[in-house]
């Protein structure tokens, strides 16, 4: 299994800010997976991140809004840009296990905008 | 679009009594996977079968999955009032080595001492 701790666990931040959230895993991944969940819905994938390569969004996210590093194989953060309050949401980060097809979530990032 | 659907959305149960979950999605997979989540925490990993797999078990839980009908159930027997969560259902129809899942809009169980 992979062990996958996310700072910060929770933030109240105001309209128009940035929260950047890191992501740690205990072991060298290929593929780190960012995922939103609204209030009350599903688990919706923003964007992979692989290891030396830009992000591959998924259709509705663009980079301008949520830029992602990725600077070697167990670390991650994504960055929520000029938040509204739409921006609510829980931010998980996940990865697939090695020789396992697996995929671990870390405990998730609870994000409030006022 | 959401590839799983899952029903019922909400489930009431009584300790004791099984709770049975489905989950219904659209296209060819790899594998499913299913999930528990309590009260917006993060996401703790049940069980995963795979396409050529029919039926697995894990403790008190088990999960079947039917390619010909694109469904798959979660079975918790014996439930206990620690069993009250939401449960999501994910697909992984991955190619070229993508490893995305699509997540199901869940169900939310609750189980009454």
């Amino acid at each position: 299994s992979a062990v996958i701790s996310q700072k910060p666990s929770r933030d109240i931040c105001q309209r128009g800010t940035s929260l950047t959230i890191q992501c740690q895993v205990d072991s060298q991944v290929t593929m780190m997976f960012w995922y939103r969940q609204q209030p009350g819905q599903s688990l919706t994938l923003i964007a992979t991140a692989n290891q030396g390569s830009e992000a591959t969004y998924e259709s509705g996210f663009v980079i301008d809004k949520f830029p992602i590093s990725r600077p070697n194989l167990t670390f991650s953060t994504l960055t929520v840009s000029n938040m509204s309050p739409e921006d609510s949401s829980i931010y998980l980060c996940s990865v697939r296990g090695r020789l396992t097809d697996t995929q671990y979530f870390g405990p998730g990032t609870r994000l409030t905008v006022l | 679009s959401q590839q799983g659907e899952e029903d019922p959305q909400a489930l009431s149960i009584q300790e004791g009594e099984n709770a049975t979950m489905n989950c219904s999605y659209k296209t060819s997979i790899n594998n499913l996977q299913w999930y528990r989540q309590n009260s917006g925490r993060g996401l703790v990993h049940l069980i995963l079968i795979r396409s050529n797999e029919r039926e697995k078990h894990s403790g008190r839980l088990r999960v079947t999955l039917d390619t010909s009908k694109k469904s798959s159930s979660l079975l918790i027997t014996a439930s206990r009032a620690a069993d009250t969560a939401s449960y999501f259902c994910a697909t992984d129809a991955s190619q070229g080595g993508s490893e995305k899942l699509v997540f199901g809009k869940g169900t939310k169980l609750t189980v009454n001492p």
